[in-house]
This record gives structure tokens, C-alpha cells and sequence, in this order.
């Protein structure tokens, strides 16, 4: 059954720490992407990568970092240096950049 | 600067009637859009879309309609229910660019 796991669900940290948001995909997609959503911004873009060992700053990346070693993974690190952390993070892969994107259901990032 | 907007936050609407939601662009160059559907604390699932060569496209109670020398696209959920309610989201893709969204609006389907 093919599809996208991000991991977890929730994950409480404390300010100053970085944290590692996981996104595994088994749709044999090439391109990848992470999403940010806050109330009221709708999904705005931190990265995405078109394909391995190559990435592209979104929108948003400031305090943000991410590595595609593998076609299957794209994790999403969240450094210290983001000042406003605390949201929902959306992993999505698609075929090609421009197709329709799919998405997992999400890690609500809490940090205090 | 906001490519694509939807204006209306919100939106509540009695079962069995009419929703309408609505999508304004500003990149002429967008020749194809999308409407994804999210839930709380799930990611979006993908809907609908419509090829800028079409005016309308229709799957079963969800129909999109285009107009390109507005730059507006509505999408219509005809009957409304229940279920129905969630944010939806417009998005349209730039050249090899990622999608880009609206802020999205969350319809409320009142039994």
C-alpha cells in the first residue's frame, strides 16, 4: 500500500534544540517536499527536492535544513535558528514537480 | 505577493445546498489548477483540477469551473454535506516550480 509516512504525529521541544521531522515515501516519486501550514497561511514552502542529492529553497526556509540521500527520504531538521517553530509540518512527494502533489498526514511541531 | 488567493476564509452552508468556493489567480502564465481538501490534523488530499484549455470540469458532485480572463476558478459542491466539510484549498503550479496555494477556505456543512 503506497504512500507517505511523516513521524511522528506530534513532538514537543524545547526552545534552542534542533529536531528532526521524518517524511519516508514509497510511491517511487522523484520529487519531494516539505510544507509548513499556520492558521490563517494556508501551506507555504520550506524546500523541496527535484531529485536525489539535489534540493531548492522554498519560500520560507530561513532556520530550516534538509539532505536527500536516499529517493525514498526527505527529512526536515528545524533548527534553533527558526524563530516561530510551533506549527504543522506537511511532507508531499509527486511524480515530477509540477504534478499533483501527495501528501502524509502531518507532524504538529510544538515547541516551548 | 500572493499568486493565488481565496479571499473567504470561511464559508457555512446548509446540507443539501450549494457550496461555492472561489479561487482568484494573478500569473497569467498558470495553465493548470488544482483543489486539494484537508481535514484537521491530516494531510490534503487531492480533489479536483482543471486545464486551462477546459472552462469546466465535472466529478460527480464537484465541479470546477474556469474563467481565464478573470483569472477566477469556483469550485462547486452540489449537494453539500456534511462530510463535506473541511478547508479547501486552490493551487496551481509555475513552470517547474512547486504548487503554489491559497490560504484556503473552511466550509462548514450544516446538517
Amino acid at each position: 500500500d503506497g504512500g507517505i509516512t511523516q513521524s511522528p504525529k506530534y513532538l514537543f521541544r524545547k526552545e534552542g534544540q534542533n529536531v528532526t521531522l521524518s517524511c519516508e515515501q514509497n510511491l517511487n516519486h522523484d520529487a519531494m517536499y516539505w510544507y509548513r501550514q499556520d492558521p490563517g497561511q494556508g501551506l507555504r514552502l520550506i524546500y523541496y527536492s527535484q531529485i536525489v542529492n539535489d534540493f531548492q529553497k522554498g519560500d520560507i526556509a530561513e532556520g530550516y535544513s534538509v539532505s536527500r540521500e536516499k529517493k525514498e527520504s526527505f527529512p526536515l531538521t528545524v533548527t534553533s535558528a527558526q524563530k516561530n517553530p510551533t506549527a504543522f509540518y506537511l511532507c508531499a512527494s509527486s511524480p515530477q514537480t509540477n504534478s499533483p502533489l501527495h501528501f502524509g498526514n502531518g507532524t504538529r511541531l510544538t515547541v516551548t | 505577493d500572493q499568486q493565488v488567493k481565496q479571499n473567504s476564509p470561511s464559508l457555512s452552508v446548509q446540507e443539501g445546498r450549494i457550496s461555492i468556493l472561489n479561487c482568484d489567480y494573478t500569473n497569467s502564465m498558470f495553465d493548470y489548477f488544482l483543489w486539494y481538501k484537508k481535514y484537521p490534523a491530516e494531510g490534503p488530499t487531492f480533489l479536483i483540477s482543471i486545464s486551462s484549455i477546459k472552462d469546466k470540469n465535472e466529478d460527480g458532485r464537484f465541479t470546477v469551473f474556469l474563467n481565464k480572463s478573470a483569472k477566477h476558478l469556483s469550485l462547486h459542491i452540489v449537494p453539500s454535506q456534511p462530510g463535506d466539510s473541511a478547508v479547501y484549498f486552490c493551487a496551481a503550479p509555475s513552470g517547474n516550480t512547486p504548487l503554489v496555494f491559497g490560504k484556503g477556505t473552511r466550509l462548514s456543512v450544516i446538517a
